[in-house]
Parts: structure tokens; sequence; C-alpha cells
């Protein structure tokens, strides 16, 4: 079966702090995607990344990064010199083949605070 | 501008009632999923549909139904409200293109309670 774990319920951190969010998955498919969404209070969840399992090279994109690990399952998340804009809650999500389309399984999400 | 709408952002109803979500794209996406939020569990797939008329159940279909008649529109039915239904449900799109892992397009979510 296929799973994701955020171990990490809440985090709270000073702005210009560095955080990492955790994403722990479970599947015995050897093809398949990983995501990260964003979810402000607006409510709308907002793509962030696609990683499929044949790539684990790192990726930076501005203030983020990803950590891609096969041998440990892992999918981790990095904010640089955190901003208050980056509260929201984050959500980890593993795609799946089923049926004729791809089929997106979430984790409980990581809600992250930010305070000035 | 990808662009997925959904009818209302709040809406209240009482056990029992028949209710209706819309959900509207205009990125002209084969595909259209139905999920539910709640706290501590993330978002639930409730259903999809890969085409016009066709639907799959997803992970908790019970106690609702959908339809989908145009492309662009996907609507999810409660038959019977209940205020175990109560719950933040997400719309979202994608089209398979080259790649049947191309991300999902949501939409700002319905906040449904049941009283």
């Amino acid at each position: 079966a296929q799973k994701v774990t955020q171990a990490q319920t809440e985090i709270s951190v000073v702005e210009k702090e560095d955080v990492t969010l955790d994403c722990v998955y479970e599947t015995r498919d050897t093809t398949y995607y990983l995501f990260w969404y964003k979810q402000p209070p607006s409510g709308e969840l907002v793509f962030l990344i696609r990683r499929n399992s044949f790539d684990e090279q790192n990726e930076i994109s501005g203030r983020y990064s990803w950590n891609f690990q096969k041998s440990t399952s892992s999918f981790n998340f990095t904010i640089t010199a955190s901003q208050v804009v980056d509260s929201a809650v984050y959500f980890c999500a593993l795609s799946v083949v089923g049926g004729y389309g791809n089929k997106l399984v979430f984790g409980a999400g990581t809600i992250l605070r930010v305070k000035s | 501008d990808v662009k997925v709408t959904q009818s209302s952002r709040y809406l209240v109803k009482r056990t029992g009632e028949k209710v209706f979500l819309e959900c509207v794209q205009d990125m002209d996406h084969e595909n259209m999923f139905w999920y539910r939020q709640d706290p501590g569990l993330g978002l639930r797939l409730i259903y999809f549909s890969y085409d016009v008329k066709m639907k799959e159940k997803g992970d908790i279909p019970e106690g609702y139904s959908v339809s989908r008649e145009k492309k662009e529109r996907f609507s999810l039915i409660l038959e019977s409200a209940s205020t175990n239904q109560t719950s933040m449900y997400l719309c979202a799109s994608s089209s398979p293109g080259q790649s049947m892992f191309n991300e999902q397009f949501f939409g700002p979510g319905t906040r449904l309670t049941v009283l």
C-alpha cells in the first residue's frame, strides 16, 4: 500500500531561520513521482515541485531546496532564511498509477508558522 | 492562467439535505478529482474522473456520488448530508499529456458545514 508520513504536525520558527519539513513515503512501485504543495491561508494548494523516482538529484529553487533519498524513502523540503509569507500548510504527496490517471496520496501536512 | 473554480467558498446545510458541490476548470484537462481535507488526515480522494461520464472511486467514496457531463465540470453530490461530512472539499484537475504524473491544479476549496 502507498503511504506518505509527515511526522511534524506543526513547526514554529522565527523569521530568517532555516527549517526542514520531513516526508517519508512507502510504495512498492518502481516508477512514481513525489510532490510538494503549499496551502496558504487562502486555501488553494499551490504546486511547488515534482520529482520522479529515477532522479535523485537535489533541487534548489531560490530559498527552497529538496533532498530526495531513495535509500531512506525520504523527500525532505528545506526553506532557507524563512519569511512570514512562508507560513502555510505544506503537503508531501506520492503519485501512484491507478486506472486511467495518476492519483495522489497525501501526507497529513505540516503547519509552518514563521514569526517576525 | 490556469484556473479551477468552485461554486462556493462556504456552505451550511442541514442533515439529510442533498448537496451539490460544483467545480469548473478552464484548462481542457481530462482528469478531475474531488478530495476532502480534515485536520491530521491530509487530503483524501473521494472520486476522480478521467473523461466525460467516466469515474472511479477513490479511497472514501461512501456517502458521495459524482457527475461529469461536460469536460470542464465535475460535480460532487452528497445524497443525504450527515454531520460527519462536515469538511473542506477540494477539487483538482490535471492533464495526462506526455506524462501521467503531471501535477494537479487545485481550486480554492469549499468549506461545508452540516448541522
